[in-house]
């Protein structure tokens, strides 16, 4: 699996748009790119998911740039509970892996009241 | 429906001592997991499974066992712990690579401490 830089720490007001970069420039073309986060001293929790087009759930939008080396986790409005560990995660789906997450340091992202 | 869930929260152990951690999860997932955490770390996978009946070697895996005897059940065991496996613990699970249900579902974690 490719590898993530990520920054190790970000602050952002509350009710901002949370903007979280990821390098991954080894990415594979099969080579999905994954979200999730982590509350302190819980488990990690999954956010979003993307191979070339942005995508958008309930929780964030996930941009991605047209090379694929490169990543944006938006959260648009930020509260105080989205205080967390951010990891980007990237990795294929290849037919018979175990498809095993791999976890760098991660972003802390601290909302500010 | 309960996710994953793991037995017990916390756990103090001797060194030399033994023992094993639950992880059970009611979703039906082929593919379970074993993680250990360490102090402003990430992740490092210990253990995986990917059916009933196996098991493989993650990142981290020495000093540690796993069990697969049944579906829902991933068991992790410390043979004789030591102060090294001070971590906090996470086990998640996740389906086959069918369609994009992908993710990966994690328990709340195991606080173990070896003194």
């Amino acid at each position: 699996d490719a590898k993530t830089t990520q920054p190790p720490s970000m602050d952002c007001a509350e009710g901002r748009a949370a903007n979280l970069p990821c390098n991954h420039s080894t990415i594979s073309g099969n080579e999905y790119v994954y979200w999730y986060r982590q509350i302190h001293s819980q488990g990690p929790q999954y956010i979003i998911h993307g191979l070339k087009n942005n995508e958008t759930n309930e929780m964030a939008s996930l941009i991605i740039t047209e090379d694929r080396k490169s990543s944006t986790l938006i959260l648009p409005h930020a509260t105080l509970r989205d205080t967390a560990v951010y990891y980007c995660i990237v990795r294929a789906l290849n037919s018979g892996s175990a498809r095993q997450l791999t976890f760098g340091s991660g972003t802390q992202l601290t909302v500010l009241p | 429906n309960a996710g994953v869930t793991q037995t017990p929260k916390f756990r103090v152990l001797k060194t030399g001592q033994s023992m094993t951690l639950l992880c059970a999860q009611d979703m039906n997932h082929e593919y379970m997991y074993w993680y250990r955490q360490d102090p402003g770390m990430g992740l490092r996978l210990i253990h995986y499974s990917v059916g009933e009946g196996t098991t493989a070697k993650g990142e981290v895996p020495d000093g540690y066992n796993v069990s697969r005897l049944k579906k829902q059940n991933f068991l992790l065991g410390l043979e004789s712990a030591a102060p090294s496996q001070t971590s906090v613990y996470f086990c998640a699970s996740s389906l086959p690579r069918t369609g994009q249900n992908t993710e990966a579902f994690f328990g709340q974690g195991t606080r173990l401490t070896v003194v």
